[in-house]
């Protein structure tokens, strides 16, 4: 069964350092979106990106967050300069558009020190 | 706006019983979407199940049943027979036109031998 990989699974950097996170969605799928999970909180929507462009982002994605869609496959979060409040599970997830199921990636912890 | 409801943030019960997760969803939507997914220790998120607006049928897999009401709209999960890897954070999801899934705030279980 086709799945949504995210590489690193862990990621380990120091504040004010740029961090890009991977994803590589299901092949056929034309919605991309990050989601990020503070530890023992809820699961919260960065941003979806579709036809190349940014759809939606919420209030979390500032200046510091991009993504990019380098390629045919990758799909890249990144932070420019990281605060400690950045650590946290990121989430990667594509949907095919005929339903309005997201397959989400295993996630990238992000510890920041 | 959206916006997802688990009022139960821990529930703990002795393997073998049953338990109930509540969650309750607002949407001005008439077209959605409703999920849940179970978060194990390792981190990731586990699709457990999909329900679309249009269709209120309840859903048994094994163990697990879904009641979806839109009347009262709440789509509550219950776990027969529960048992110790069904420890988990378990989370209820929406999701509406642009796709976005928002996640409620999660039930913690605790499944005690």
């Amino acid at each position: 069964e086709p799945e949504v990989t995210q590489t690193p699974s862990h990621q380990v950097t120091q504040m004010g350092q740029e961090v890009i996170l991977r994803c590589v969605p299901i092949s056929n799928h034309l919605y991309f979106y990050w989601y990020r999970q503070i530890l023992g909180q809820k699961v919260e929507f960065l941003v979806s990106f579709y036809n190349n462009e940014i759809s939606e982002k919420s209030e979390i994605f500032d200046d510091q967050f991009s993504v990019e869609r380098p390629d045919g496959s990758n799909f890249t979060l990144k932070i420019r300069s990281t605060k400690l409040e950045d650590s946290a599970m990121y989430f990667c997830a594509s949907l095919a558009g005929e339903d309005y199921e997201q397959y989400f990636g295993p996630g990238t912890r992000l510890t920041v020190t | 706006a959206q916006k997802v409801t688990q009022a139960q943030t821990e529930i703990s019960v002795v393997e073998k019983e049953d338990v109930t997760l509540d969650c309750v969803y607002e949407t001005r939507d008439t077209t959605y979407y409703l999920f849940w997914y179970k978060q194990p220790p390792s981190g990731e998120l586990v699709f457990l199940i999909r329900r679309n607006s249009f269709d209120e049928q309840n859903e048994i897999s094994g163990r697990y049943s879904w009641n979806f009401q839109k009347s009262t709209s709440s789509f509550n999960f219950t776990i027969t027979a529960s048992q110790v890897v069904d420890s988990a954070v378990y989370f209820c999801a929406l999701s509406t036109g642009g796709f976005k899934t928002i996640f409620g705030a999660g039930t913690r279980l605790f499944v005690k031998a």
